[in-house]
């Protein structure tokens, strides 16, 4: 079936530079996402691309698509405390009714 | 415009009670779903409705668990009887086509079930 992967645990420096990961398995994708969880709270949308792009910039977020890897990553710039969190990659499928998969998710620990 | 709200927070229960959870989607969304996050885990689908009719609901378990959207709008979600491996948040979600054909989630802050 569906799946959608990422490693589990990422720690930087703050002011460095993140990369979140994500591979998926479904080639049907339309829309690929990140969505960020802070502690006791809902997933919030960060940012989203559309499966024909192979990049999209949001201020200090990147997100890379290499649909051919079926590889999805997620880079912020200049990381900052608060952008400690869990960080979910999730995949909207091509059916009749557009399900979502998410992956694990990936928990972004900022060293000060 | 408001979030999607949900409620209670936190609930805890025994094992073997039943327990509902309420939950008020974005005004003019059609589709909401109910997401099911174990501890460490990404949010597993149970069910999504289209307005008021379910389009999947494969992964809900139907012995014990179900839903219902009144009227295209609030939605409740009742487990009976609970089990110890339900204890998790459950996450209402709502969302819409956008003119781009973007179709974006609005999560609530979800409700945290605890089964002892």
């Amino acid at each position: 079936g569906e799946d959608v992967e990422q490693s589990l645990f990422l720690s930087v420096r703050e002011g460095d530079s993140s990369v979140i990961n994500c591979t998926y398995t479904d080639s049907s994708s339309t829309y690929l996402y990140w969505y960020k969880q802070e502690p006791g709270a809902g997933l919030q949308l960060l940012t989203y691309i559309f499966s024909n792009m192979d990049m999209k910039q949001d201020q200090r977020l990147t997100v890379l698509l290499n649909k051919k890897d079926k590889h999805l990553s997620l880079r912020i710039a200049d990381t900052q405390t608060g952008d400690s969190a869990i960080y979910f990659c999730a995949v909207r499928m091509k059916t009749s009714y557009d399900k979502v998969i998410f992956g694990p998710g990936t928990s972004l620990s900022v060293i000060p | 415009e408001a979030g999607v709200a949900q409620s209670p927070r936190y609930k805890i229960i025994e094992k073997r009670q039943s327990v509902a959870f309420w939950c008020n989607p974005i005004s003019g969304h059609a589709t909401l779903y109910w997401y099911q996050q174990i501890l460490g885990q990404g949010p597993k689908l149970l069910i999504q409705f289209q307005n008021n009719g379910v389009v999947d609901d494969s992964q809900l378990p139907k012995d014990r668990f179900s839903a219902e959207r009144l009227k295209g709008v609030d939605s409740t979600l009742k487990i009976q009887p609970a089990k110890l491996e339900d204890s998790a948040v459950y996450l209402c979600a709502s969302s819409t086509r956008g003119t781009g054909g973007y179709y974006g989630y609005t999560f609530g802050s979800g409700t945290r079930l605890t089964v002892v």
